[in-house]
């Protein structure tokens, strides 16, 4: 049963710690998309990768966040200097793309990391 | 700007009641809409719809788009309690790349 994996499910931090989120996408996927979700936002997109390049980070506050994927099973979001606005649940998805166009546009979400800054 | 929005953003009903869920997008290259339902967990897919008129179906649930009104619709008929979610309509752009934009969601409710 194939399924996109995120660690931790649960982070709590202090204001001013670093967070790392990981990430590992269905086996096979060449996509990966990082989303945060609020109450008040709803679903953002933060980056999205394809082929592990980076495709799009302009949803990512640049100076404190960084996306990367070090190898096509782990992708990790970093936060640092963390701060209590960063409070959300953060997404992983993946999918697959073929010779530039998608085989589906479906993504298929991991179970999220739910962070809380204090 | 890409915007999805949906309407209502909260509804409650009666089990066994029809619901009618509203997704409308402006969209530059628009290439398709998925419906998700998401309860106390991650997103799962629904739907993908592409074409305009035609009417894809799973269960009590339904969905069709209408590319003239830029509009979508997911129907569920006899709702259940385990309807209960937040229901997600999220807009494919022909990038190649599956960018969704998401709309806010609608919380359903289905008290018994």
């Amino acid at each position: 049963d194939a399924r996109v994996t995120q660690t931790p499910r649960h982070k709590v931090t202090e204001m001013g710690q670093e967070v790392t989120m990981r990430c590992q996408p269905i086996l096979g996927h060449n996509t990966v998309f990082w989303y945060r979700q609020t109450m008040m936002q709803g679903l953002e997109l933060l980056a999205y990768f394809r082929n592990r390049a980076p495709l799009d980070d302009s949803g990512m506050p640049k100076d404190r966040f960084s996306a990367e994927m070090p190898d096509a099973t782990l992708a990790t979001l970093k936060i640092q200097p963390s701060e209590p606005r960063d409070s959300a649940v953060y997404f992983c998805a993946s999918g697959l793309v073929r010779d530039g166009a998608a085989t589906t546009d479906t993504q298929y979400f991991g179970p999220g990391t739910r962070l809380t800054v204090l | 700007e890409d915007k999805v929005v949906q309407s209502p953003l909260s509804l409650v009903v009666h089990e066994g009641d029809t619901v009618t869920l509203n997704c409308s997008y402006e969209v530059t290259n628009f290439r398709s809409l998925l419906w998700y339902k998401q309860e106390k967990k991650a997103p799962t897919f629904l739907f993908m719809l592409t074409s305009s008129g035609i009417e894809k179906k799973s269960g009590r649930l339904s969905s069709i788009l209408d590319k003239k009104e830029l509009s979508s619709i997911l129907n569920i008929t006899a709702t259940q309690t385990g309807d209960s979610a937040i229901y997600l309509c999220a807009v494919v752009q022909s990038q190649g790349a599956q960018k969704l934009v998401f709309g806010q969601g609608t919380r359903l409710t289905i008290n018994p």
